[in-house]
């Protein structure tokens, strides 16, 4: 299917247990991207990357791992998860300066 | 610094009735600017973007915006609100010097339409 795809829709998992959201999209565009989304905080970026192999921090990046080694696939890692994580996790993507295509999100929940 | 303002956090308007949200960006030079939408538990969607040229743009589901220079504005305008239109917006710039394509985000105000 063409677009952009978030895996999986909904996460329950234990504090301290490592966690990764995957991100694939089909439109070859060159960045990506991965949001969190919290009441009161809108969309905070926590990393994105510019190409395969390139990736640089956001706002919030402390607590997650990213890599790119190929061009549709950008996941992202909590390495021990933690309650403050409890979130909805958004990636996109996007060949600038075009807007930015986002997944359905991934509703994750640390207990 | 540079920031994207939405400043009426939740917005009720009847059924019919018109709506304009707000928003208002800070930056030097004219950034790219974008609408989303957010339908309860799910992605943003694009409802219209300003690159440059005709200040006033149309966008998707009877939606339009128009760019105020002179006031860093975006504001998002429908003349007719239907209960489906009840969301979450999202304002969105791109700065002119595009730092990496990241988008600065408002906080987003939430719709409600009465019936």
């Amino acid at each position: 299917d063409a677009g952009i795809t978030q895996s999986p829709r909904y996460k329950i998992t234990e504090t301290g247990r490592q966690v990764t959201l995957m991100c694939h999209q089909t439109w070859s565009h060159s960045y990506m991207f991965w949001y969190r989304q919290d009441l009161g905080h809108g969309l905070r970026l926590i990393y994105y990357s510019a190409a395969a192999d390139i990736t640089d921090k956001g706002e919030v990046p402390d607590g997650y791992v990213v890599s790119r080694s190929k061009t549709e696939n950008f996941p992202l890692t909590l390495e021990s998860a933690t309650r403050s994580q409890t979130s909805v996790y958004f990636c996109a993507s996007s060949d600038p300066p075009n807007e930015q295509f986002f997944g359905p999100g991934t509703r994750l929940t640390v207990l | 610094a540079q920031s994207v303002t939405q400043p009426d956090i939740h917005i009720t308007v009847s059924e019919g009735a018109s709506l304009e949200l707000r928003c208002n960006y800070s930056y030097g030079a004219t950034p790219y600017l974008f609408w989303y939408v957010q339908s309860p538990g799910q992605g943003l969607q694009l409802l219209l973007k300003y690159f440059s040229g005709d200040t006033l743009v149309q966008g998707i589901k009877g939606f339009e915006a128009e760019f105020k220079r002179s006031q860093s504005s975006f504001n998002l305008r429908k003349p007719s609100v239907h209960w489906s239109d009840a969301a979450e917006y999202f304002c969105a710039v791109l700065p002119f010097y595009n730092q990496g394509g990241k988008l600065i985000f408002g906080q987003g105000t939430e719709l409600s339409v009465k019936p």
